[in-house]
């Protein structure tokens, strides 16, 4: 099975800091990654898929990079909605596995 | 609009089994591939299984290999999860949830249900 690692686990930023989340998988899976976003008692949310595709109605301030093992997802300039959990997920192979997320956090 | 509508979640003993539903509807059902994906509390994500469109592939993680199946109904819009030999380890909200593209078996989802709790405890 392919492990995904989120680096930090804990973030703490103010509002309109640039933040990076680092995902690196186990082996390569080209650009087959996809980043969710969770907030408190939610469901999840598409951000970025393909690697760097950012779903329809995601703000452009969402990017997301890489491919093959490590990937990235930016957030420009953090707004008080990106407070919130983050994952990435990766769908080269069956079972599709989650990264242990990311926790962002206001200082 | 789309919506997906988890149900049969609850309180079972260790060893018992539930069955859970996922009534969905705003899409063709029998056009999309499902996942389920659970979340213990507190935890992170963990998915959980997979089936196809229709139903002819399914796939599952280590840890519910047989003892859960994934099943569906095209003919009633509903997903299920057949929960057998159940564990402390398998309490967590479970989600349903829809692939992003018709047909495909390897693309993320874009739409969740709300969660149903499923807790196994004695």
């Amino acid at each position: 099975d392919i492990q995904l690692t989120q680096s930090p686990s804990f973030l703490s930023a103010s509002v309109g800091d640039r933040v990076t989340i680092t995902c690196r998988a186990s082996q390569g899976i080209s650009s087959y990654l996809a980043w969710y976003q969770q907030k408190p008692g939610k469901a999840p949310k598409l951000l970025i898929y393909a690697a760097s595709t950012l779903q329809s109605g995601v703000p452009s301030r969402f990017s997301g990079s890489g491919s093959g093992t490590e990937f990235t997802l930016t957030i420009s300039s953090l707004q008080p909605e990106d407070f919130a959990t983050y994952y990435c997920q990766q769908l080269n192979s069956y079972p599709h596995t989650f990264g242990g997320g990311t926790k962002v956090e206001i200082k | 609009q789309v919506q997906l509508v988890e149900s049969g979640g609850g309180v079972v003993q260790p060893g018992g089994s539930l069955r859970l539903s996922c009534a969905a509807s705003g899409f063709t059902f029998s056009s999309y591939g499902m996942h389920w994906v659970r979340q213990a509390p507190g935890k992170g994500l963990e998915w959980v299984a997979f089936i196809r469109y229709d139903g002819s592939n399914k796939y599952y993680a280590d840890s519910v290999k047989g003892r859960f199946t994934i099943s569906r109904d095209n003919s009633k819009n509903t997903l299920y999860l057949q929960m057998n030999s159940l564990r402390a380890e398998d309490t967590a909200v479970y989600y349903c949830a829809k692939v992003i593209y018709d047909y495909g078996d390897y693309d993320p989802v874009d739409y969740w249900g709300q969660g149903t709790l499923v807790t196994v405890s004695s």
